[in-house]
């Protein structure tokens, strides 16, 4: 079984503060990482792909590093505000697996506190 | 408007009354999947299905079938519901299947809460 971790589990954060967290994954055999957003009592949104080593995404106020060789991807919220509030959920692709199992971490809930 | 429509929302069963969790999709998408959601774990893969009448295992599938005799649907059914499958259940679909490409990335469904007493 991948182990793909999330840290930390939960975070405070203040409104107009920035943060980061972490997704650890196995850096034998990357293909790809998913990020994803899910608020509360909605689905989860996908934020980025991610497969270059080095790799930088950005969509708004959130960014997102990639290191393939060490296996850790960080999300960055830049200025936070109230509807940044949700569970970030990474998702790790391997190589022998791509095409059809993601493997996700156990999530990064941030409540951004006004 | 591109969804995913799972239904219902919630269910309450009692253990061993077979049960059909329905979920569709309307972007003509050839991968579909199911999740389920565990306080303390990450979304487990149930089953997925790459392409009309092709079905595959994921991580946790006892106890789960599932079916795909059209491209748009992916009903995941419980023949005899236990306790322990009391949990939070997702339904995804993406263009291709899940990789690198922004093609890949998945779609969810709404969520199923199931309780069974």
């Amino acid at each position: 079984i991948l182990n793909v971790e999330q840290s930390p589990q939960s975070l405070h954060v203040q409104e107009g503060d920035s943060t980061n967290f972490t997704c650890s994954f196995p850096s034998s055999n990357f293909y790809a990482l998913h990020w994803y957003r899910w608020e509360t009592a909605k689905s989860p949104e996908a934020l980025f792909v991610m497969t270059l080593n080095g790799d930088e995404k950005k969509k708004g106020r959130i960014s997102a590093t990639l290191n393939t060789k060490e296996g850790y991807s960080y999300l960055y919220i830049k200025g936070s505000q109230p509807e940044d509030s949700a569970t970030y959920l990474c998702a790790f692709l391997e190589i022998e697996a791509a095409g059809n199992k993601l493997t996700f971490g156990g999530g990064t809930r941030v409540l951004v506190k006004p | 408007e591109a969804q995913v429509t799972q239904n219902p929302r919630y269910l309450i069963t009692v253990t061993g009354k077979k049960l059909t969790v329905t979920c569709s999709q309307n972007m003509n998408h050839e991968y579909m999947s199911w999740y389920r959601q565990d306080p303390g774990l990450g979304l487990r893969q149930i089953y997925y299905s790459m392409n009309v009448e092709v079905t595959d295992k994921g991580d946790v599938p006892e106890g789960y079938k599932v079916s795909r005799k059209e491209k748009r649907n992916f009903p995941l059914i419980l023949e005899s519901p236990s306790p322990n499958q009391t949990s939070l259940y997702f339904c995804a679909s993406s263009l291709y299947g899940t990789g690198g490409s922004s093609n890949e990335k998945l779609f969810f469904g709404s969520g199923t809460q199931l309780s069974v007493l």
